[in-house]
């Protein structure tokens, strides 16, 4: 079974700063899908961000971009140029390669940004 | 507009009562999820659907069912069974591939009098 583990409860940043939340995997599988959601005080979870295990190179989308350290198990997130906006709990999730089966999430990071 | 639709906000369960949570899509996704959200666990797998009048458990199934009839609509019931129901409920949705991505219905919050 895979597990995925957020070792940072919560975090905080100064607006404008770069902050990095850390999550590690488990698994045995080789090929698989990662990615992280960001929940806001709506609790609408939102997709932020996905990273193919087979890519070498790391996902970027605007002001975030992660660190993928296949070998190491660890996909972090770095947040640059942090906004009030960003201000919302993270959750990393694990995908297996095969279609359409379930995340496995991370117990999430609490993020808030500091005016 | 497209997208994932959770009825109702917020319910109310009395003791030994089931309730249905609905969860409707026009996105034409094939699979469907049902997660539960508690403080400080995370998301939660109850039951996901790859294909109509198709449904797997998932890590804690006990005490809920679900249906899927049409490809749009996969309610969730949540019975007398499950004897902590208070949580946050999202349902999710996703197309027919490798590595589909899920996208997240508004929730429902249900609590117990």
């Amino acid at each position: 079974a895979q597990t995925v583990t957020q070792s940072q409860p919560e975090m905080s940043v100064q607006e404008a700063e770069t902050v990095t939340l850390s999550c590690t995997y488990d698994t045995s599988e080789n090929n698989y899908y990662l990615f992280w959601y960001k929940q806001p005080p709506s609790r609408q979870m939102i997709l932020v961000i996905r990273q193919e295990a087979y890519k070498q190179q790391n996902a970027t989308e605007n002001r975030f971009s992660v660190n993928f350290q296949k070998a190491a198990k660890s996909f972090s997130l770095k947040i640059s140029d942090s906004q009030l906006g960003d201000t919302a709990m993270y959750f990393c999730a694990f995908m297996k390669l095969l279609g359409n089966t379930p995340l496995v999430f991370g117990k999430g990071t609490r993020l808030s940004v500091i005016a | 507009d497209g997208g994932i639709t959770q009825s109702p906000k917020y319910l109310f369960r009395k003791e030994g009562q089931n309730v249905t949570l609905s969860c409707e899509q026009n996105l034409n996704h094939d699979a469907m999820y049902w997660y539960r959200q508690d403080p400080g666990q995370g998301l939660r797998l109850i039951y996901y659907s790859q294909i109509v009048n198709d449904f797997q458990k998932g890590d804690i199934a006990e005490g809920y069912s679900v249906s899927r009839e049409k490809k749009e609509s996969f309610p969730l019931t949540v019975t007398s069974a499950q004897k902590n129901p208070t949580a946050f409920y999202l349902c999710a949705s996703s197309i027919q591939l490798a590595g589909g991505t899920q996208y997240f219905g508004p929730g429902t919050r249900l609590l117990v009098l």
